[in-house]
């Protein structure tokens, strides 16, 4: 069945870049997602990039795709404190409404 | 505009209770998911519904879960009886019919504890 894996944790100082990387092995994935999930709520949408595409920027984040290596990052300029969440990469698979989920980073942004 | 919308926020009960977790999904969405999530084993697809037909039930643990939705805008997760393994917070989720793009939105969750 499909994989996606991700590293469970990340900590980064206020200001610095953050970086959370997720390996996918469906091949067949047409889109990709990054989710973030604060203490105590569900998984909110956070940005999403279609499979033919290399790179989408939105605001602080910018995401990257190598489909060759089935690689995407989640890229976070200027980290914040308030940017201290679980985040999840999820794919979907040729049951296009059914994801499957990484088991999420725990990004830990220090003062 | 409303979001998913589940209830109740924490249910804390005995094991053998039975325990009815509910979700209304967000209007004119065609999907809805009932998600699992632990720390030790993450997130969980349990099950999910395309205009309010169970279309994969292949995660739901075990015969103590059952799934509902009677309606474009109810559903239920029961579980009966319930056991202390069964402690997590459930997620439902919906989103549009559509290709890919039509992301997932999800509720806050119910923590279950049971004792």
């Amino acid at each position: 069945g499909e994989d996606v894996e991700q590293s469970l944790f990340l900590s980064v100082r206020e200001g610095d870049s953050s970086v959370i990387n997720c390996t996918y092995t469906d091949s067949s994935s047409t889109y990709l997602y990054w989710y973030k999930q604060e203490p105590g709520a569900g998984l909110q949408l956070l940005t999403y990039i279609f499979s033919n595409m290399d790179m989408k920027q939105d605001q602080r984040l910018t995401v990257l795709l190598n489909k060759k290596d089935k690689h995407l990052s989640l890229r976070i300029a200027d980290t914040q404190t308030g940017d201290s969440a679980i985040y999840f990469c999820a794919e979907n698979n040729r049951n296009f409404n059914k994801f499957y989920f990484g088991s999420g980073t725990k990004l830990n942004v220090k003062p | 505009d409303a979001g998913v919308i589940q209830s109740p926020r924490h249910e804390v009960t005995e094991m053998g209770q039975e325990v009815t977790l509910r979700c209304k999904p967000i209007s004119g969405h065609d999907y809805l998911f009932w998600y699992r999530q632990t720390m030790m084993r993450g997130l969980e697809l349990l099950i999910y519904f395309n205009n309010n037909v169970p279309i994969d039930d292949s995660g739901m643990p075990e015969d103590r879960f059952s799934a509902k939705m009677p309606n474009a805008s109810f559903s239920t997760l029961k579980i009966q009886p319930s056991e202390p393994r069964d402690s997590a917070v459930y997620f439902c989720a919906s989103s549009l019919k559509g290709i890919g793009t039509q992301p997932q939105h999800f509720g806050d969750g119910t923590r279950l504890s049971i004792l």
